[in-house]
């Protein structure tokens, strides 16, 4: 079935530095990706929809400048992380839809998530 | 656009009990799917509902899809420590935000 890929599970960084974080489809062609942030017991809360070969899309609240989305091929979107701080500390997800053809809609697949620590 | 609300925020169980959570729109949904979050996990898809009236099965779990499409429940039937974890639905027409999901507490 279709798998989506995301790496680092885990990273700690410093205060000021920036963090990559990549979401790979394994075994699809994703044109459209999704990036969510989770805290603690809470629900996922959808920070950007990422496009293929476009701009991403950001929800009202999230910082552009801060969270970087490139989604530069069919397989590979990337989240940057810039000045990160404490507060960024979270578990971020990623998620692509499967296209299917016909009634039904499209299956959303998740990354394994990224926790990131900013100490 | 579409709000998916869900019902209860959290349900606690005895094991060998069984669990409903609830999904309602105010509009027609197109599809609803649920995912399963174990604690400190990622989202894993479970199922997809497209028809009116439609109810699959998996194991213990029974899902159901309303006559007017605007509701969905998730019913598992004598509950297991392993059924831990969040339980989420979605509309796929477009990935919002996802319902607060409910949380299962399992004890033995």
């Amino acid at each position: 079935g279709a798998v989506v890929s995301q790496h680092p599970s885990r990273v700690i960084c410093k205060s000021g530095t920036s963090v990559k974080i990549e979401c790979r489809s394994l075994d699809f062609q994703a044109t459209t990706m999704f990036w969510y942030r989770q805290f603690p017991k809470k629900s996922l809360m959808l920070m950007a929809t990422s496009n293929e070969g476009s701009k991403a899309t950001y929800e009202q609240g999230v910082e552009k400048d801060k969270f970087l989305i490139n989604h530069a091929s069919l397989t590979l979107s990337t989240l940057t992380v810039t000045s990160a701080h404490p507060e960024d500390s979270s578990f971020y997800i990623c998620s692509a839809r499967v296209p299917r053809r016909g009634v039904g809609g499209n299956t959303i697949y998740f990354g394994e998530g990224s926790w990131l620590t900013v100490v | 656009g579409q709000q998916v609300m869900q019902i209860p925020q959290y349900q606690h169980v005895q094991e060998g009990e069984d669990f409903t959570t609830y999904c309602n729109s105010s509009t027609t949904l197109s599809n609803i799917q649920w995912y399963k979050q174990r604690p400190g996990g990622h989202p894993v898809f479970l199922i997809q509902l497209v028809k009116s009236g439609e109810v699959k099965k998996q194991k213990r779990l029974t899902f159901q899809f309303g006559e007017a499409k605007k509701n969905s429940s998730l019913h598992i039937t004598a509950t297991q420590t392993t059924d831990v974890g969040t339980y989420f639905c979605m509309n796929s027409g477009y990935a919002l935000n996802f319902g607060k999901g409910t949380s299962l507490l399992v004890t033995p």
